[in-house]
């Protein structure tokens, strides 16, 4: 049962637009969610975060929301760049008391970016 | 400024062979982790550390052993491997407990079982 989803394997936009990436999750105990870009030969490398008591988080170019009612959340790049072509993780946590989860993340499959110069 | 390194970086084995990968890290982290990847899915947590001495399960313990000796060491054991054991494996480490804390992760280990 797959509890973090990517349900586009794939996305390809134009350098300088919008790349919105989406990610839907069943578990309801999810309080931390977190995006991880890997490029190929290489380990996920952290990119932004947000917690479930927040609805926006903004870093650059980056920008994650969060739709808690829907299950969902959707990671924007503005304005895309040959650069973020890579896979996209979607992740997710659940706290224990104290707000610890030791690091025990919920992957999505992964979504491919391609932007095309 | 090498972070979460993995060896081997490749390795391929037979039904029934045993191997180790060794993760190291040199952030004096005190959380570890193995990830396991597999086509079209997401990675998976096999075993955690939260100290030295210490190992944990985690979503898919089945096949592997784990050991913590040192702090900057985290070992992964395959006692029987099998072809289902075909994946790359991610070492991953982190300062914190706390939720939303970075996780570094190493390039990954490419495992295939014959």
């Amino acid at each position: 049962d797959q509890q973090v989803k990517q349900n586009s394997p794939s996305l390809s936009v134009q350098e300088g637009r919008i790349s919105i990436l989406n990610c839907d999750y069943t578990n309801s105990m999810f309080d931390y969610f977190l995006w991880y870009k890997k490029y190929p030969a290489e380990g996920p490398t952290f990119l932004i975060s947000i917690s479930s008591i927040k609805d926006k988080n903004e870093d650059g170019r980056f920008t994650v929301f969060l739709n808690k009612s829907a299950k969902h959340l959707s990671l924007h790049i503005v304005p895309s760049q040959p650069g973020d072509s890579a896979v996209y993780f979607c992740a997710a946590s659940v706290s224990n008391a104290g707000g610890t989860s030791y690091g025990k993340l919920t992957f999505g499959q992964g979504t491919i970016l391609t932007v095309h110069p | 400024n090498a972070g979460v390194t993995q060896t081997p970086k490749f390795r391929v084995l037979k039904t029934g062979q045993s191997m180790t990968l060794l993760c190291a890290q040199d952030m004096n982290h005190e959380y570890m982790y193995w990830y396991r990847q597999d086509p079209g899915m997401g990675l998976r947590l096999i075993h955690y550390s939260v100290g030295e001495g210490t190992t944990a399960k985690g979503e898919v313990p089945d096949g592997y052993n784990v050991s913590r000796l040192k702090k900057q060491n985290f070992l992964l054991g395959l006692e029987s491997a099998a072809p289902s054991q075909t994946s790359v494996y991610f070492c991953a480490s982190s300062y914190s407990k706390v939720s939303g804390n970075t996780i570094y992760f190493g390039e990954g280990s490419w495992l295939t079982v014959v």
